[in-house]
């Protein structure tokens, strides 16, 4: 059982560029989110969805965009890469998120730099 | 909007003692949880604990248990007996609302540092 897994573990870009990176859960859990964590901060939500084929905006969407298409997958893509998108990205899961009770699983991120 | 106040940026203890982990939230929700995740310098989000709005005891699990105080709207975690191995930064997160979604918001995180 492997949990939520994310693609790749680390990446460079340059500044323009893009890049999508992956997110599998193997839970058959409803709810995914994407957030980011930058130096002496907590993580912060850019995206979520609650099912295959949704997907809404979080704290700091600007930059991001995402797709559901299998329940199991939850991409996150950098259309045009900047030097404020470097951060570490986290994956995560939950069942179904009801009544409040249910632990979010976390991936091993995403250590992304943008030069 | 819920907000996730932790005052600690760094803490120290001496092995085998025990530590407290400050957090205050605040949100007008009359349901939420309270949780706490450890990160190690490895980075990875390791959950330890949580707590329902609703719940009349105070959380525990293993040496994690959670101060729970509804009325000042803190919940510490207090870690007994610390290990070297519980060096981290520890994050308090509350579960938003389903307008989020029930993504979780973070606190700024606490660093703690076990000493010999």
């Amino acid at each position: 059982n492997a949990g939520v897994t994310q693609t790749p573990k680390f990446r460079v870009l340059k500044t323009g560029q893009s890049m999508t990176l992956l997110c599998a859960q193997d839970m058959n859990h409803e709810y995914m989110y994407w957030y980011r964590q930058d130096p002496g901060m907590g993580l912060r939500l850019i995206h979520y969805s609650v099912g295959e084929g949704t997907t809404a905006k979080g704290e700091v969407p600007d930059g991001y965009n995402v797709s559901r298409l299998k329940k199991q997958n939850f991409l996150l893509g950098l259309e045009s890469a900047a030097p404020s998108q470097t951060s570490v990205y986290f994956c995560a899961s939950t069942f179904r998120g009801l009544p409040y009770t249910d632990t979010q699983y976390f991936g091993p991120g995403t250590r992304l730099t943008v030069l | 909007a819920q907000k996730i106040t932790q005052t600690q940026p760094g803490m120290f203890v001496q092995e085998k003692e025990a530590v407290t982990l400050d957090c205050t939230y605040d949100t007008s929700d009359p349901s939420y949880g309270l949780f706490w995740y450890k990160q190690p310098s490895s980075g990875e989000m390791i959950f330890l604990i949580y707590q329902g709005s609703y719940d009349q005891q105070n959380a525990t699990e293993g040496r994690y248990s959670l101060n729970f105080q509804k009325a000042r709207k803190s919940a510490n975690l207090v870690i007994s007996a610390s290990q070297l191995g519980d060096s981290a930064m520890y994050f308090c997160a509350m579960r938003e609302g389903p307008g989020s979604g029930y993504a979780l918001n973070f606190g700024k995180g606490t660093s703690l540092l076990v000493t010999p």
